[in-house]
């Protein structure tokens, strides 16, 4: 079975400071694992993606990921907050046999503060 | 490349009618792909289409839920007998085949925002 715990629904950081976006992980199988960012009364957009190979994963906007298998975690991070990152982040699963089926988090929101 | 579209954008309805949303994927993708978003989490699976076929149903999916593909392009959500449970964002993604690392990248539509009165 697969499942996504994201840390905290909302973050609030100021301008100009790191973001870090936590998620916990559960899969039976090795993971897919996903960013995707979605702004209001929009769809979602990927930030980024692990599949395989290099753990460290970069994205869109300046935002990056870790996969930590020991840890089963996947934060996400941004090292400085722009006003256009405020929005709600999914972090999401999917089996590696089955890429086409996501499990997604709650969200957390961003709030970013001048 | 005009990305996925879903229409209508916003749906209002009485409790007890019958509603459908339609979703064009982009041209290309063969797969194609049904969530439901409510207040506060995320989107959760309903279905997949490979092509014309239905290859996967959660046990969300109600039999007031029926989708569609047929010709494998565009998607049809049906929910008959609607509930105010029913009221949600229904999103719809579809993916491609152009070669095997696209194929883990979903790319998702606007939505339906259903509100049942």
């Amino acid at each position: 079975a697969q499942s996504v715990t994201q840390l905290g629904s909302h973050v609030s950081v100021s301008e100009g400071a790191l973001v870090l976006l936590r998620c916990n992980y559960s899969s039976s199988v090795p993971p897919y694992l996903f960013w995707y960012v979605q702004y209001p009364n929009q769809g979602l957009q990927l930030l980024l993606k692990y599949t395989t190979g290099a753990t460290l994963v970069k994205g869109i906007n300046g935002f990056e990921a870790e996969f930590k298998k020991s840890e089963t975690s996947f934060h996400l991070t941004k090292p400085s907050a722009h006003m256009s990152d405020a929005a709600e982040y999914f972090c999401a699963v999917s089996p590696s046999y089955n890429f086409n089926k996501f499990y997604f988090g709650s969200g957390t929101k961003l709030n970013v503060k001048p | 490349d005009t990305g996925v579209s879903q229409n209508p954008r916003h749906k209002i309805t009485k409790r007890g009618q019958n509603v459908t949303f339609r979703c064009d994927p982009i041209s290309e993708h063969n797969r194609l792909y049904w969530y439901r978003q409510t207040l506060g989490q995320g989107p959760e699976f309903l279905t997949y289409f490979q092509n014309e076929a239905q290859l996967e149903k959660s046990r969300l999916l109600s039999d007031r839920f029926s989708a569609e593909r047929p010709k494998g392009s565009f998607s049809t959500l049906e929910i008959q007998r609607t509930e105010q449970g029913d009221s949600a964002m229904y999103l719809c993604a579809s993916s491609g085949p152009r070669d095997r690392d696209s194929r883990t990248e979903a790319f998702f539509g606007q939505g339906t925002r259903l509100t049942v009165v």
